[in-house]
């Protein structure tokens, strides 16, 4: 059972927006920062969005961040195929004193 | 850029111990910290602990003290991640992952997977 809550799943066909979400409590998302990783299985997981809606240099602006209260949500545009991975948001929790990651959602583009 | 490199694949009997390094390039050894992150077989992200780079100091998650540690040899610029007392649940592949203060965890290691078996 994760502290971070996503769905396991989500889907969309090429071309259409895909939103994935996170929600957590007072003591992770509703004091600290949100991060977004993506995992091709078998592979390391990247960091797509950080701070709530900042992306490293080579991140595609088609990803973008937002949080509201003790949710956040990860939107990908445009979907396309090599967007079928896995993402797991994070974020610090000090009432557990560790980072905290979402469960994970797989995302298959149609 | 930081690029961060791991050591191979280990494998282990239940009760013994394990180091895995994870040697960084283009460090400036300020401001940073450095985490490590597991993944059992089939199964999300599972923070370990964190080391601050520069001052060398340590926090664990509590579900590992007393079985993990992290320590840094600054002259190789290589983290060492030794978790003792292995248990068949311990079987995941290892990441590093490099934090500059105020970002997210990037980059990452490639992972080590460590096999726990009788």
């Amino acid at each position: 059972q994760s502290v971070l809550t996503q769905p396991p799943s989500a889907s969309g066909t090429p071309g259409q927006t895909v939103t994935i979400s996170c929600s957590g409590s007072s003591s992770n998302i509703g004091s600290y920062a949100v991060n977004w990783y993506q995992q091709i299985p078998g592979t390391a997981p990247r960091l797509l969005i950080y701070i709530h809606g900042q992306r490293p240099s080579g991140v595609s602006d088609r990803f973008s961040g937002s949080k509201s209260g003790t949710s956040a949500s990860l939107a990908i545009s445009g979907l396309q195929p090599e967007d079928e991975a896995d993402y797991y948001c994070a974020s610090w929790d000090d009432s557990l004193n560790i980072w905290v990651f979402g469960g994970g959602t797989k995302l298959t583009v149609l | 850029q930081v690029q961060l490199v791991q050591s191979g694949t280990e494998v282990k009997k239940p009760g013994a111990s394990v180091k895995i390094s994870c040697q960084a390039s283009g460090y400036s050894f300020s401001n940073y910290f450095l985490h490590w992150v597991r993944q059992a077989p089939g199964h999300g992200l599972e923070w370990m602990g964190i080391l601050d780079v520069g001052g060398g100091s340590t926090t664990y998650a509590q579900k590992l003290q007393g079985r993990v540690s992290l320590t840094r040899d600054t002259s190789t610029r290589t983290f060492y991640m030794e978790l003792s007392s292995l248990r068949d649940e311990d079987t995941a592949v290892y990441f590093c992952a490099s934090q500059e203060a105020g970002r997210g965890f990037d980059p990452w290691g490639q992972g080590t997977l460590v096999s726990v078996a009788s």
